[in-house]
């Protein structure tokens, strides 16, 4: 069966400090990969998406990027932290013939 | 561009009654996904129930059905039954069926926070 996994599960981090979360996909091949955030009252709001290794797509302009260096790899990143990227962040996974995403745990996010 | 609405911020239902969550959305398409997400304390979503718009009829999941009006797009919720389980926040969301980059992301709603009365 197929799961995914992200850590760490929580961060706390200061501004301006860099950030790396990871995901990762076990089970499956070739999956669609996504990050969604969400913020405090909100729902969930799609930052990148990829289709395959070293591919990536970005909805949002901001300070965060993805990389996807192995097929079930997807990782986001920051250079400089800023105090509105806290928030709970959620990666997913689906397959194109599939039309169902799964989702991870998530990683709470806080920047102080 | 999608867009779906959610205009319940919170909702309550007393335990063993059936409560109804409301959604509406936007789109051009005429073939897409809709879908009811459970996100509960643990944070962790939870598929509750899809709807294939070229499907007419609604589909249901145990206790959990939904009125889907494709004209008045419009993709409701309803509890039977309510567990105090049920307690969570839930989304609906859309997804396009045609992808030009093949990916499907979801569009979401910003939710609406059930409680259950014991």
């Amino acid at each position: 069966s197929q799961t995914i996994h992200q850590w760490p599960a929580t961060l706390v981090q200061p501004v301006g400090s860099p950030l790396s979360l990871e995901c990762t996909v076990e089970g499956t091949s070739n999956p669609n990969l996504y990050w969604y955030r969400q913020a405090a009252g909100r729902g969930l709001q799609l930052l990148f998406y990829s289709v395959g290794i070293g591919q990536i797509s970005s909805e949002v302009p901001q300070n965060l990027s993805a990389s996807r260096p192995q097929d079930r790899q997807f990782i986001l990143s920051s250079k400089k932290l800023l105090l509105s990227d806290s928030g709970f962040y959620l990666c997913a996974w689906d397959r194109p013939s599939s039309n169902e995403q799964f989702f991870g745990p998530g990683t709470r996010l806080t920047v102080l | 561009a999608q867009t779906v609405t959610q205009s319940q911020p919170e909702m309550s239902v007393q335990e063993a009654e059936t409560v109804t969550l409301s959604c509406t959305y936007d789109t051009s398409e005429s073939d897409y996904y809709l879908f009811w997400y459970k996100q509960p304390p643990s944070r962790q979503m939870i598929l509750v129930i899809r709807q294939e718009a070229y499907k007419q009829q609604n589909a249901t999941e145990n206790r959990f059905s939904v009125n889907f009006q494709k004209a008045a797009k419009s993709f409701s919720l309803k509890i039977s039954d309510s567990q105090l389980g049920d307690a969570a926040m839930y989304f609906c969301a859309y997804r396009s069926v045609y992808s030009g980059a093949g990916s499907y992301q979801l569009t979401f709603g910003k939710g609406t926070k059930l409680s259950v009365i014991p």
